[in-house]
């Protein structure tokens, strides 16, 4: 499987952007990455996904480097309800058409107000 | 709200005994997935099933089995509880089986004391 590094936690303060940064050096070409994030212990949010181009949509963009091997997920204006674990995964092929999604630790983020 | 319904959204039980958990996907859905989260575990992926047939298995115990009905509702058996099953249980659907863009519900919480 196409591992997926985050760091454990992070900041950020109200109003600000979040930048949440994410590694996948072994990706490969055809494999996508996603973004769920997790407020406690409720079920996980999709939130966006996307293969070589950048991703936008109403919750967050989806930066992915030239090379593939990195990401970031950017929360432009970051509000106290977004403080959840942000989860980065590579979504791995499981056999024919068929994927799955394989769920790190993921990323606390805290928004401070 | 998700759209994926599952119930109970608590259960307490005992060593030994047994428990079906349900899951109702969102309208349209015919592919389900069930989660396991425990606290020292985190998200991990146990099985997945499209339109009725079994599509992936992860880390499911034996004492473990699920379905998929012809109304698209799934079921998690789990049998001779241990306390270790203590757990938040995820189900999660999605359109089709490539499509992981995936819906969880808000999952049950098991207690086995």
């Amino acid at each position: 499987d196409a591992k997926t590094t985050q760091p454990p936690s992070m900041d950020c303060a109200e109003g600000r952007a979040a930048n949440l940064p994410c590694n996948h050096s072994t990706i490969s070409g055809n494999e996508y990455v996603y973004w769920y994030r997790q407020i406690h212990s409720q079920g996980p949010q999709y939130i966006i996904h996307g293969l070589k181009n950048n991703e936008t949509n109403e919750m967050a963009s989806l930066i992915i480097t030239e090379d593939r091997k990195s990401s970031t997920l950017i929360l432009p204006h970051a509000t106290l309800r977004d403080t959840a674990v942000y989860y980065c995964i590579v979504r791995v092929n499981s056999g024919g058409s068929n994927y799955k999604l394989t769920f790190g630790k993921g990323t606390l983020l805290t928004v401070n107000p | 709200d998700s759209g994926v319904t599952q119930t109970p959204k608590h259960l307490i039980t005992a060593t030994g005994q047994r428990v079906t958990l349900r899951c109702s996907p969102r309208s349209g859905d015919l592919s389900v997935y069930w989660y396991q989260q425990s606290l020292d575990q985190g998200l991990q992926f146990l099985i997945q099933y499209y339109n009725g047939e079994e599509r992936a298995k992860g880390n499911i115990l034996e004492r473990f089995s699920a379905q998929q009905f012809p109304d698209l509702h799934s079921e998690l058996n789990l049998s001779s509880l241990e306390l270790g099953d203590s757990a938040l249980y995820f189900c999660a659907s999605s359109v089709a089986h490539s499509n992981t863009e995936a819906f969880f519900g808000q999952g049950t919480r098991l207690t086995v004391v």
